[in-house]
């Protein structure tokens, strides 16, 4: 079945240092999303891809970067993990058929703790 | 901008009764897509239920409805019969444009919790 991964599912890592959360998926879908989760702010738009190469900026981009190489891969990148950074992070993805309901399908979130 | 209001930051509900969650947004496009996903303790986001701009009947997929008032702006949750396992945080999201794969903004978020 297909499905969209995010690896890894926990990290704790230092203020200051570089950072990726990988997400992929096996959907082949060209459209790709990034959320943070905070407790009081719901879901936050990070940063989105329309396809390869395409990427483009969210509601809270700044500290983070991304880069679409294949249709399958968007890995997020914490420049300089700083502590207002910790938080769950949720890939997904969605088709490009423009059919009503066109979900997006979630990834099961990676727990980052910056400390 | 599009923004989406979740005044009930919790609530209790009877198992087996229907409960409504609110849910009220503000955008000036024309077309525009409501959505709401259930995310339970084990923290997957699960899509519900979809409601187009321009549906003009209101949203159905099993024991989930969607009430929406578009003069209102309001895309209000209702759950019927509810379930123990229907606890859990869910989300009132909206995206620009309904037919389209642009991003969701989402609201706040409504814990709700069954009791028996």
């Amino acid at each position: 079945d297909a499905e969209i991964t995010q690896s890894p599912r926990h990290k704790i890592t230092e203020t200051g240092r570089q950072v990726t959360l990988a997400c992929h998926q096996t959907w082949n879908h060209n459209n790709m999303f990034w959320y943070r989760q905070d407790l009081g702010h719901g879901l936050r738009l990070i940063h989105y891809s329309y396809g390869v190469q395409d990427t483009n900026k969210g509601e809270v981009s700044d500290g983070y970067s991304v880069s679409r190489s294949n249709t399958e891969d968007l890995p997020l990148t914490l420049e300089s993990a700083a502590s207002s950074q910790t938080s769950v992070y949720f890939c997904a993805s969605s088709d490009s058929d423009r059919s009503p309901g066109n979900e997006q399908f979630f990834g099961p979130g990676t727990r980052l703790t910056v400390l | 901008a599009q923004k989406i209001t979740q005044t009930q930051p919790g609530m209790f509900v009877q198992e087996k009764e229907a409960v409504t969650l609110d849910c009220t947004y503000d955008t000036s496009d024309q077309s525009y897509g409501l959505f709401w996903y259930k995310q339970p303790s084990s923290g997957e986001m699960i899509f519900l239920i979809y409601q187009g701009s321009y549906d003009e009947q209101n949203a159905t997929e099993g024991r989930y409805s969607l009430n929406f008032q578009k003069a209102r702006k309001s895309a209000n949750l209702v759950i019927s019969a509810s379930q123990l396992g229907d606890s859990a945080m869910y989300f009132c999201a909206m995206r620009e444009r309904e037919l389209g794969n642009t991003p969701l903004v989402f609201g706040k978020g409504t814990r709700l919790s069954v009791i028996a």
